[in-house]
Formats: C-alpha cells, structure tokens, sequence
C-alpha cells in the first residue's frame, strides 16, 4: 500500500502560468515533506521543505502548502519555465532522527513554450 | 562545497555476480542513506547509515547489505544478482539530525544481464 501517493502521473503547463503538483499521504505519524525535481539521468535535487508547525513555505517560485487534516500537501510553481520539465517527487518522514524518507510516485511537468 | 559522488556511474553485471557501490558524502554530513529507483517501483529506500552504524532498514532482502567507514564514505553491495536488480541506486547524504534535508548523488546505474 503507498504511504505517499501523487495520482497525477503528468501535466502540461504553459508557460508563465501556474503549475500545481499534489501530493497525498496515509501515514498520519509523517510530519516531515519535502519535494524533489529530477531529470532524466540525473540525481533528484532538493527543491522545498515543509514540516507539520507549518502549512506554507516559499522559496522564490516554489510556494509549499500542507493541510495535515487532510493528509495533503501540494507544490506551486509560479511563474512556470520551460526548464522545469522534470518529474518531481513528494517525499515525507515521520520528524526523528531517522533519514527513512518514502517518496511518491513522482509527476512529470512539462512546461510548453 | 562538493556534493554527493557516487561511483562507478554506469555498470553491467551477470546474474548471479556481486555488485559494490560507493558514495561520498557532502563534507560534514554523517547521515548517508541509500534508495534503489525502477520504473516500477519508483524511489525505495534501502538503508541508512549514521556514524557508521544502521540506523534504518528498508524492506529490502538480506542480499542488499551495506557499511560505512569512519570518514562518512558508505559502500553497498548485492550479492548474487539478479535481472530484476537492475536500477539505478542512488545514494544521499545529510547532517542527521532530525527534520533534515538529504541530498543526492547522480547515481549508479546498474544493469544485471
């Protein structure tokens, strides 16, 4: 059963408008998210972090929203470019000194010119 | 500052073999953990070493073992291959501490024939 699921295995932007990844988790003990880009043969990249005292964090075009209750959070990228095609994963942990991290399936952005 | 190297990038092996991987860590990180990504089963972690100790253990079977050495490095083998071994096995280092970042490397390739 996955503890982390993003049920949306793609989507298409335009470019300049805003891009909404989702994320969704069953495990009500995690209270440590975070979100990852990756390309093609590359290792993924550390985007945002959010952890449960939070609901929303920013950093420059990446805004994270987190709804405990609802055991969701989601990833809004705004302005979208080009060059934020990749697939991007949602990971979550519960907040110990473990580094065990169970990541979603990933989405793949694909942002048109 | 240096960030996480995984070695050897790309690698064929017979079913059967034994497999070696290694990572270095970002300088000053204790925390090294290990993920295997397949197109099917999307990014799982293995295992994480902290202080050269285990910390955390994935379901993952005891063919899959891992060590670290008193300098952070970590290494991880499989033992007696098999074709559904193939992936890429990325590995990620943070500080260890709780509500923590990791970081990964680009990954090794692994292809079982």
């Amino acid at each position: 059963d996955q503890q982390v699921k993003q049920n949306s295995p793609s989507l298409s932007v335009q470019e300049g408008r805003i891009s909404i990844l989702n994320c969704d988790y069953t495990n009500s003990m995690f209270d440590y998210f975070l979100w990852y880009k990756k390309y093609p043969a590359e290792g993924p990249t550390f985007l945002i972090s959010i952890s449960s005292i939070k609901d929303k964090n920013e950093d420059g075009r990446f805004t994270v929203f987190l709804n405990k209750s609802a055991k969701h959070l989601s990833l809004h990228i705004v302005p979208s470019q080009p060059g934020d095609s990749a697939v991007y994963f949602c990971a979550a942990s519960e907040d110990n000194y473990g580094q065990n991290f169970v990541f979603g399936p990933g989405t793949r952005l694909s942002v048109l010119p | 500052k240096a960030g996480v190297t995984q070695t050897p990038r790309y690698l064929i092996k017979t079913r059967g073999q034994q497999v070696t991987l290694s990572c270095s860590p970002i300088s000053g990180h204790r925390s090294v953990s290990w993920y295997q990504q397949t197109p099917g089963q999307g990014l799982q972690f293995l295992f994480e070493y902290f202080s050269e100790t285990q910390r955390n253990k994935g379901n993952f079977p005891g063919r899959f073992s891992g060590r670290q050495f008193s300098n952070s490095r970590s290494e991880m083998n499989v033992s007696t291959l098999e074709l559904g071994d193939s992936a890429l096995y990325l590995c990620a280092s943070s500080l260890g501490t709780a509500a923590d970042t990791i970081y990964f490397g680009e990954g090794s390739w692994l292809t079982v024939v």
